[in-house]
């Protein structure tokens, strides 16, 4: 039984537009989300994450949206850089349950 | 500072065969943890040590695999005897906190023929 949701296997955007990317996840008792890069041959590199006593985190080019009634939550990259091609993983946390739940990622693809 | 890291980064074995995983986390790091990540799946989690302590071995599938982490540094994960199904990329991840981000060292790729 997946908890954590990466529908979309793969996502292709022009460089300078944005890119979403969504996650769902099933588990009420997650309060704590986070996104990883990772690029062939490395581990997962963090990259931000988001409470949930919050809906919007935001780092630079890179914001996290967190709707809890729909138990979704989405990554936004603007501006899109080709150094951004790389697959993402969403996963949560939840109480005092410190293991990484992970979805299966999304390769994202984005041409000059 | 130096990350995570793990040895080897590629392992072939034959089915039957033992093999030992090794990940150094970041110095000062109390917390460790295993994952897994089989072709095609998610990661997922296998395990947490807390110095030397385990604190979590819920996600270890069976008692073929074997972690341990003497003295609290370096931590070795063994499979024996290791069976076709055991192959994938095994992530090392360390934090100084249980609530801190996780930090993953580039894995090992274990194949089984």
């Amino acid at each position: 039984d997946q908890q954590v949701k990466q529908n979309s296997p793969s996502l292709s955007v022009q460089e300078g537009r944005i890119s979403i990317l969504n996650c769902d996840y099933t588990n009420s008792m997650f309060d704590y989300f986070l996104w990883y890069k990772k690029y062939p041959a490395e581990g997962p590199t963090f990259l931000i994450s988001i409470s949930s006593i919050k809906d919007k985190n935001e780092d630079g080019r890179f914001t996290v949206f967190l709707n809890k009634s729909a138990k979704h939550l989405s990554l936004h990259i603007v501006p899109s850089q080709p150094g951004d091609s790389a697959v993402y993983f969403c996963a949560a946390s939840g109480g005092s349950n410190y293991k990484l739940t992970f979805g299966k990622g999304t390769l994202l693809t984005v041409n000059p | 500072e130096a990350g995570v890291t793990q040895f080897p980064s590629h392992s072939v074995i034959e089915k039957g065969q033992t093999v030992t995983l090794r990940c150094d986390p970041i110095s000062g790091h109390d917390n460790l943890y295993w994952y897994r990540r089989v072709m095609g799946k998610e990661i997922k989690f296998l395990l947490h040590f807390v110095k030397e302590s385990k604190q979590d071995e819920s996600g270890m599938p069976n008692n073929r695999f074997l972690a341990e982490r003497t003295g609290g540094t370096y931590s070795t994960l063994k499979v024996q005897p290791a069976e076709l199904e055991d192959s994938g990329v095994y992530f090392c991840a360390s934090s100084q906190d249980w609530v801190d981000t996780q930090y993953f060292g580039p894995g090992t790729r274990l194949t089984v023929l």
